[in-house]
């Protein structure tokens, strides 16, 4: 059972701007930073977001996150048909000592 | 460019044990966090523990009963032994490296994903 929550599901159409959003606790997002990844089917997740809502090189600055006390969210701007995937949250937990993921949301672009 | 090459066996029989094995290339196994996810066929991420260099290890509380992480640093290799399966294991698992590294400085997040292995476990 995932300990951070997110929408089953977000869309939006071509250059819309989508959030997701990321609900846990102070165990979790309230005390350390969040991760966001993208998986698209049958491949491995992609990181998307590290540290204080930094990108990898190679992620599209249209892609940002951000955080507030025990919620984070991910905002994905110019909606783009390849931008339809999964999408999960994820953080350290200081309670469990572990690494949890969120329930994941996935993106369709319309 | 650091790569994650998973191998392991792909089918078992109740009862045995998971043995998968993740071996890095392009980068050393030092000084980093080696992590082990599963994904059971169309459900979410499931992380079930990690490695740092050093051999201390963290794993997720409902799998800790049967997990044991290792690795060899002479072959830039860890491995994940998961006990006792049951159909319930079925999932393709996925080896990671645990930080992103830039301008000489490592952040939390798996940056670095082997191509997953897909487990089975069925009589």
């Amino acid at each position: 059972q995932s300990v951070l929550t997110q929408p089953p599901s977000a869309s939006g159409t071509p250059g819309q701007r989508v959030t997701i959003s990321c609900s846990g606790s102070s165990s979790n997002i309230g005390s350390n930073t969040v991760n966001w990844y993208q998986q698209l089917p049958g491949t491995a997740p992609k990181l998307l977001i590290y540290g204080l809502n930094q990108r990898p090189s190679g992620v599209p600055e249209r892609l940002s996150g951000s955080k507030s006390g025990t919620s984070a969210s991910l905002a994905i701007s110019g909606l783009q048909s390849e931008d339809e995937a999964e999408y999960y949250c994820a953080a350290w937990d200081d309670s469990l000592d572990g690494y949890v993921f969120g329930t994941g949301t996935t993106v369709t672009v319309l | 460019q650091v790569q994650l090459q998973q191998s392991g066996p792909g089918l078992l029989t109740p009862s045995e044990t998971l043995s998968l094995t993740c071996t890095v290339s392009g980068g050393s196994i030092s000084d980093h966090y080696w992590n082990w996810i599963r994904q059971p066929a169309g459900k979410g991420l499931e992380w079930i523990g990690r490695i740092y260099s050093s051999g201390a290890t963290s794993f997720n509380p409902s799998l800790k009963s049967r997990v044991i992480m290792s690795l060899d640093t002479s072959k830039n290799q860890f491995s994940l032994k998961l006990s006792s399966v049951t159909a319930a294991d079925t999932a393709v698992y996925y080896c990671a490296r645990g930080e992103y590294c830039t301008s000489g400085r490592c952040y939390a997040g798996l940056a670095y994903w082997g191509q997953g292995a897909q487990v089975t476990v069925s009589s």
